[in-house]
C-alpha cells in the first residue's frame, strides 16, 4: 500500500520559522495537501495543490514541493499554530494521508 | 454555509456491520463539482481515507477496506452513506464525512483536496 512519511514531531519557539516534510514515492508526480487538526476537531485544509492557500488561511502558512518530498512552511509562528498536521495525497482512486507530525509551539 | 452531520450507532459489535449516514444542509449533494467521503481517525492516530462518491453513484475504495465497505448516496435525501461489515476492534475510530473538490479546469477532472468536514462520529467496536 501507499505511504506518505512524516516526522512524528517537531517544536519551534513563537516567532520562529518551522518546516515539516511528507515524502512518499513518486509524490513528485501527485498533488499535496496539508491539514491542521486541533485537538477535537475536524482538520482543515491549509495548503493545497503543494503551494496554494485557501482563503482564510494566514499568509504565514507556503508549501512547497521538490522531488518525492513536499513541506509545509510555517513563518512566524504563533502559539495557536501548535497543533497536528497532516498531508494528504490521492494515490488512484483512495485518499492516502501521512501519519502526522505534532507541532509543538513553546 | 455547507454542514455535514454524521450519524450512526456509537457502539457496534465484533463481527457486525458499522453503519453511517451523513446529512448535508446547506448546499446539494448532486453539484457535479465535488465528491464525498468517507475518513476514520483511531483514538490516537492518523487519519484514513475509507472510500468515495459522486452524486450519480461512482464509487471509489481504498483497497485495504474494499472488501468491507459499500458507499451510497441518496440524492433525495441530500446524504449519503458508510457500511462496513465484520468489524472488529480494529475498526474503532473517530468516523469523519467530508466533500472533496472536483478540479476540471484543465478538462481532465480530478480529485482535489477535502474542504468541508463533519464534526466526526466515534464508532467503538465492542461486545
Amino acid at each position: 500500500s501507499y505511504e506518505l512519511t512524516q516526522p512524528p514531531s517537531i517544536s519551534v519557539s513563537p516567532g520562529q520559522t518551522v518546516s515539516m516534510t511528507c515524502s512518499g514515492d513518486e509524490l513528485g508526480d501527485k498533488y499535496v495537501y496539508w491539514y491542521q487538526q486541533k485537538p477535537g476537531q475536524s482538520p482543515v485544509v491549509v495548503i493545497y495543490e503543494d503551494t496554494k492557500r485557501p482563503s482564510g488561511i494566514p499568509e504565514r502558512f507556503s508549501g512547497s514541493s521538490s522531488g518525492n518530498t513536499a513541506t509545509l512552511t510555517i513563518s512566524g509562528t504563533q502559539t495557536m499554530d501548535g497543533s497536528d498536521y497532516y498531508c494528504q495525497a490521492w494515490h488512484g482512486v483512495t485518499a492516502v494521508f501521512g501519519g502526522g507530525t505534532k507541532l509543538t509551539v513553546l | 454555509q455547507l454542514q455535514l452531520q454524521e450519524s450512526g450507532p456509537g457502539l457496534v459489535k465484533p463481527s457486525e456491520t458499522l453503519s453511517l449516514t451523513c446529512t448535508v444542509s446547506g448546499g446539494s449533494i448532486s453539484n457535479s463539482k465535488y465528491y464525498w467521503g468517507w475518513i476514520r481517525q483511531p483514538p490516537g492516530k492518523g487519519l484514513e481515507g475509507i472510500a468515495n462518491i459522486n452524486y450519480s453513484g461512482n464509487t471509489y475504495y481504498n483497497p485495504s477496506l474494499e472488501s468491507r465497505v459499500t458507499i451510497s448516496v441518496d440524492t433525495s435525501k441530500n446524504q449519503f452513506s458508510l457500511k462496513l461489515n465484520s468489524v472488529t476492534a480494529a475498526d474503532t475510530a473517530v468516523y469523519y464525512c467530508a466533500r472533496v473538490v472536483l478540479d476540471c479546469a484543465t478538462g481532465t477532472c480530478y480529485k482535489n483536496y477535502f474542504d468541508f468536514w463533519g464534526q466526526g462520529t466515534l464508532v467503538t467496536v465492542s461486545s
